[in-house]
């Protein structure tokens, strides 16, 4: 158990809808990252956030977006879902040694029909 | 930015055998990881290993950061060690920002 909690596992919607993906890294932790990992593709990095302030950004679409609130948890909204964004969510953590080294959650695996 | 290259990308492996596994990177780097994602999904952090050498079991891992290059050794494979291995490094570019490579898919046959 990496202390990183993802909620939910799964998740089936259909096209043009908004779905909401939650992260609550592990205690002591300031950084928070999202990662997308589709079918029998690598991780790509979609954005960090550090202590509440966004820190780095990678590719992530206009119409996906996040926030990192007061007590840490963070939050991936993706809007006007399209079949492509089917996909395995991660969030990290990291930070209680600033070194950068990251602890996934379990995922979230996000299904468009 | 930086590139991340791992090789082989597809490894078959008796149970009992030896591998080694490529992690090349583009640019000097923070840090480094080797990460295995089971079959299940679940993406299991190995070595933090920004330069030298450390062992944990059958596992070990090497970064000579001044080559930019990382090796993953695994030594008399198991059937659970099966599932795709990744690099991840930091660029340190804006803060971090870790990159995984495409990974190194092992299937390790009993």
């Amino acid at each position: 158990d990496s202390g990183v909690t993802q909620t939910p596992k799964h998740l089936i919607t259909a096209t043009g809808q908004r779905v909401t993906l939650r992260c609550s890294p592990r205690s002591g932790d300031l950084s928070v990252y999202w990662y997308q990992q589709s079918l029998d593709q690598g991780l790509q990095f979609l954005i960090q956030y550090y202590n509440g302030e966004e820190r780095a950004k990678g590719n992530i679409l206009e119409r996906f977006s996040a926030q990192q609130f007061p007590d840490l948890h963070s939050e991936l909204n993706l809007s006007s879902l399209e079949l492509g964004d089917s996909a395995l969510y991660f969030c990290a953590s990291s930070g209680r040694a600033n070194t950068g080294e990251l602890f996934f959650g379990e995922g979230s695996r996000l299904t468009v029909l | 930015g930086i590139q991340v290259e791992q090789s082989p990308p597809d490894l078959i492996l008796q149970e009992g055998a030896n591998s080694t596994l490529r992690c090349n990177f583009s640019d000097s780097v923070n840090n480094l990881q080797w990460f295995h994602q089971n079959p299940w999904g679940q993406l299991i952090n190995l070595f933090y290993i920004p330069s030298g050498t450390k062992q944990n079991g059958r596992l070990s891992a090497t970064t000579v950061a001044t080559e930019r290059y990382s090796l993953l050794y695994i030594s008399s494979s198991q059937t659970t060690d099966s599932g795709v291995y990744f690099c991840a490094v930091d660029s340190g570019a804006g803060g971090f920002k870790t990159i995984f490579g495409a990974g190194t898919r092992l299937f390790v046959k009993a």
